[in-house]
């Protein structure tokens, strides 16, 4: 099992560019989420979704926007990057929305 | 608004030692309660589930106490690569979107 991973790894983008990061799950996960996590700032959910087709926003939703076509993927866009959107965005996924949530390795985002 | 607060620290804390965090949420109703560890510049990764009868893992003993609202991480013969920022997770008590994070207590343990 690959578990949850991520990419890329690192990306830096202008202000105003769009991007799509990735998201993978190989374990059958019906829930999955997005972070992102700043200094000082600790975790915040950005999106979520229960299962394919589903998605909610959570804390922070605006700038991004997320889709479930399968239950494998879900990738998170970014519609035109701002500077306050430099951060490290982590994917995770559990069984239910009550489980324990495995983590990705994270992408590293800078927004010039 | 759902809360989760721990003590940012840094906790310093000689090889060898016992070092206890402690963790209080907001939500009465909440179901689920972990730790986690973050390494630096790394993603979480769950150290142990919190039941309410407790929970050991070696080293690490963590507790529940739903009447006063807060959990607890007890680490004994503490390590170096105990060294870590630690998480509180609550989860449930509410939507989906229950899940939430603590903004971690800062452990250094010293040789």
């Amino acid at each position: 099992n690959a578990g949850v991973t991520q990419t890329p790894k690192f990306q830096v983008l202008k202000t105003g560019q769009s991007m799509t990061l990735q998201c993978a799950q190989d374990m059958n996960h019906e829930y999955m989420s997005w972070y992102r996590q700043d200094p000082g700032m600790g975790l915040r959910l950005i999106h979520y979704s229960v299962g394919a087709g589903i998605t909610d926003q959570g804390e922070v939703p605006n700038g991004y926007n997320v889709s479930r076509s399968t239950t494998e993927d879900f990738p998170l866009r970014l519609l035109s990057a701002a500077p306050s959107q430099t951060s490290v965005y982590f994917c995770a996924s559990s069984y239910r929305f009550i489980n324990e949530q495995f983590f990705g390795p994270g992408t590293r985002l800078t927004v010039l | 608004r759902k809360e989760v607060e721990q003590d940012p620290g840094p906790f310093n804390v000689p090889e060898g030692a016992t070092v206890a965090f402690n963790c209080t949420y907001s939500n009465s109703a909440s179901q689920s309660f972990f730790w986690y560890r973050q390494d630096c510049r790394k993603e979480p990764k769950l150290l142990m589930s919190v039941y309410s009868s407790g929970n050991e893992d070696g080293r690490f003993t963590a507790q529940l106490n739903r009447a006063s609202q807060y959990i607890s991480l007890l680490i004994r013969d503490s390590k170096l690569s105990d060294s870590a920022t630690y998480l509180c997770v609550v989860n449930g008590g509410g939507g989906a979107d229950g899940l939430t994070f603590g903004k971690g207590t800062h452990l250094i343990i010293q040789p």
